[in-house]
């Protein structure tokens, strides 16, 4: 592994459905984001954690849930999931989650939710 | 108001051509300013940082206006390479919170 992976690359979901979102990083950073990328909206902040054992409600919240049990992953879980939550999410990281940091960015997950 | 604002184009460009995008932010207190690149269907990656100086990195120049609340990205010399969605970035500050803000994007197409 050499940055960040997401899992999986694209997924076709019924409404209603529990889904989870993987993402791993290898670089030992502290500051894990996860963002939903929207035509005309651009990247927004879903949920975000500071370093392991944290984490912290973004612009968009609702309807998610994250957990960070360790530096290395950061999971991010519709528990039901709806066609508004239809979109493609970006996982990012950053060495100490300071305002100065470069954001690192996996490769995405396309979801389509019927 | 969008808390960053960008012309979302898209510009089309010939090679060889020098091309502005700007880009206003809303907060008065943002202190970090960056352009990251998209390209189509891929993750955004930085392309440099913007600092109060201005700065340069080869054919890109980044520029901030603190006064204006504006940022500037000039590319000089577009290559067929530089094709892509340009993201203005600012940090929102907020508590503890170390949030960053994107655009929309401005779509570039530099043309043979």
């Amino acid at each position: 592994i050499a940055g960040i992976t997401q899992a999986p690359t694209s997924q076709i979901l019924a409404a209603g459905r529990r889904m989870t979102l993987r993402c791993t990083q290898d670089m030992r950073h502290n500051a894990m984001y996860w963002y939903r990328q929207d035509l005309g909206l651009g990247l927004r902040l879903i949920h975000y954690s500071n370093t392991a054992g944290t984490t912290g409600k973004g612009e968009v919240p609702d309807g998610y849930s994250v957990s960070r049990a360790n530096t290395d992953d950061f999971p991010l879980t519709l528990a039901s999931a709806v066609p508004s939550q239809t979109s493609v999410y970006f996982c990012a990281s950053s060495s100490q989650g300071d305002i100065t940091d470069t954001q690192y960015f996996g490769p995405g997950t396309r979801l389509t939710v019927l | 108001r969008k808390e960053v604002e960008q012309d979302p184009g898209p510009f089309n460009v010939p090679e060889g051509a020098t091309v502005a995008f700007n880009c206003t932010y809303s907060n008065s207190a943002s202190q970090s300013f960056f352009w990251y690149r998209q390209d189509c269907r891929k993750e955004p990656k930085l392309l440099m940082s913007v600092y109060s100086s201005g700065n340069e990195d080869g054919r890109f120049t980044a520029q901030l206006n603190r006064a204006s609340q504006y940022i500037s990205l000039l590319i000089r010399d577009s290559k067929l390479s530089d094709s892509a969605t340009y993201l203005c970035v600012v940090n929102i500050p907020s508590g503890s919170a170390r949030q960053l803000t994107f655009g929309s994007g401005t779509q570039l197409t530099v043309l043979p």
